[in-house]
């Protein structure tokens, strides 16, 4: 059975910091992993990875996929206190459609 | 662009009612439309994927019955929950993803909240 899990499940830090989330996954025959960060509502995406080695940014945020160790890392430079949301981790394998989600990291930025 | 829809955004019923929840996407063609629900400081657990013109297919422990989804077209989903109980009380999600090969970036709607008294 395909299955992700995200570390640490909660995570404090102050306005400033820097954060690394960690997301790591067993799926059959991997397509791609999918990084969403969920506020009050619903999930916003922000990185779909489908390569190993190539690091994926937008702004604060950066992403990279290791295939050969299963896992990705989500890291947020110079945090601020809009950064707090659960950030969520997910797979699909080839021929699914469907997205296996982890658990969510609980991100709180205090200022 | 990737904009989806939901409404209502809450509802609040009585027990042994159904809802109809609705889920649209905006400003593109979804061939396949997703269903969550989300329990407070939990994770989505898909119920069903539901693709254009075909049946829904639900994920195990998910009732058929209870949760009666039509896809009806290319932007339109709804979910119908039938006779509305206290537990089902919960945050419901859709999502669509591209008409398109190989797409699985799933967008996301704002989700429902539903509180059945």
């Amino acid at each position: 059975e395909d299955k992700v899990v995200q570390s640490p499940l909660s995570l404090v830090v102050h306005e400033g910091d820097t954060v690394t989330l960690n997301c790591s996954y067993e799926v059959t025959n991997f397509r791609s992993l999918l990084w969403y960060k969920q506020e009050k509502k619903a999930p916003t995406f922000l990185f779909m990875l489908t390569s190993s080695g190539i690091e994926k940014k937008s702004g604060r945020l950066s992403s990279i996929l290791d295939k050969k160790e299963l896992f990705s890392i989500l890291n947020i430079t110079a945090t601020q206190t809009g950064d707090s949301a659960i950030y969520l981790c997910a797979v699909v394998g080839q021929g699914a459609q469907k997205l296996v989600f982890g658990q969510g990291t609980r991100l709180t930025i205090n200022p | 662009g990737a904009v989806v829809s939901q409404h209502p955004s809450w509802v609040i019923c009585k027990s042994g009612t159904s809802v109809k929840i609705e889920c649209r996407s905006l400003d593109f063609q979804a061939t396949t439309m997703f269903w969550y629900r989300q329990f407070p400081k939990q994770s989505l657990m898909l119920m069903a994927t539901s693709n254009e013109g075909s049946k829904a297919t639900y994920e195990q422990g998910v009732e058929k019955d209870k949760f009666l989804i039509n896809h009806a077209s290319l932007t339109l989903s709804t979910l119908t929950v039938t006779s509305a109980h206290p537990e089902d009380s919960s945050f419901y999600i859709c999502s669509a993803s591209f008409h398109r090969p190989l797409q699985e970036t799933q967008y996301f709607g704002p989700g429902t909240r539903l509180l059945v008294l």
